[in-house]
């Protein structure tokens, strides 16, 4: 089976932009998540989808969504861009709750 | 404890060492309990899910139990090997939903 795809893998943008990223789940994984990774801060969640459906959001600012589509791939859009929104942006799927998440290799933004 | 915390923060040891990593998290409202391995360069990969008080689980030279009750997990690693060396992660789901709450990780260095 082939993994969770991610693109692209390096993004570099000014500030005011705005940015998508895309996620590939594994065959059969409906559950899409997304995570934001920064110097000296863990894994923080951003949201989760299912079924099209956004199931989870975590704290982050309006200028961050998301969608699904019907084929499970997701997209992930960052507005307004500002240096603080410089990160990995990791990527994961599950087939559903209680089992592992299966990570992208992410997306390393750069905002310049 | 109202985040998951992870220590140590790094870990330095010989090849052959025994070694272990403490995850605390919240215990109410409790669901599952992650681990991942991150090697550099690479994605992070899932190494255990637990949900059960008192759960075991081995995989190679790697174990984990979990204590639902005090809000604790421990990451074992019998006889490290430098192919170990990585940051480990937990990450608690809190109620039934997707979202995980990550630590900080423990990264360790395995010397030849």
């Amino acid at each position: 089976k082939a993994g969770v795809t991610q693109t692209p893998r390096y993004l570099i943008k000014t500030r005011g932009q705005q940015v998508t990223l895309s996620c590939s789940p594994i065959s059969g994984h409906r559950s899409v998540s997304w995570y934001q990774q920064t110097p000296g801060q863990g894994l923080q969640f951003l949201f989760e989808y299912f079924s099209e459906t956004q199931r989870n959001k975590g704290n982050f600012p309006g200028r961050f969504s998301g969608r699904q589509f019907s084929n499970s791939r997701s997209e992930m859009n960052v507005s307004t861009l500002e240096l603080g929104d410089s990160a990995l942006y990791l990527c994961a799927s599950s087939p559903g709750l209680g089992s592992p998440l299966h990570f992208g290799n992410g997306t390393r933004l750069t905002v310049t | 404890i109202l985040n998951v915390e992870q220590s140590p923060q790094s870990l330095h040891v010989q090849e052959g060492d025994s070694t272990n990593f403490t995850c605390s998290f919240p215990s109410s409202n409790f669901y599952a309990l992650h681990w991942y391995r991150w090697e550099t360069a690479k994605s992070p990969e899932a190494l255990f899910v637990m949900t059960l008080n008192g759960d075991e689980k081995k995989k190679g030279r790697i174990s984990a139990t979990l204590n639902t009750k005090e809000g604790y997990s421990y990451l074992y690693i019998k006889g490290s090997q430098p192919e170990d060396s990585a940051t480990y992660l937990c990450a608690t789901a809190r109620g039934n939903t997707g979202k995980l709450i990550f630590g900080q990780g423990t990264t360790l260095q395995v010397k030849p």
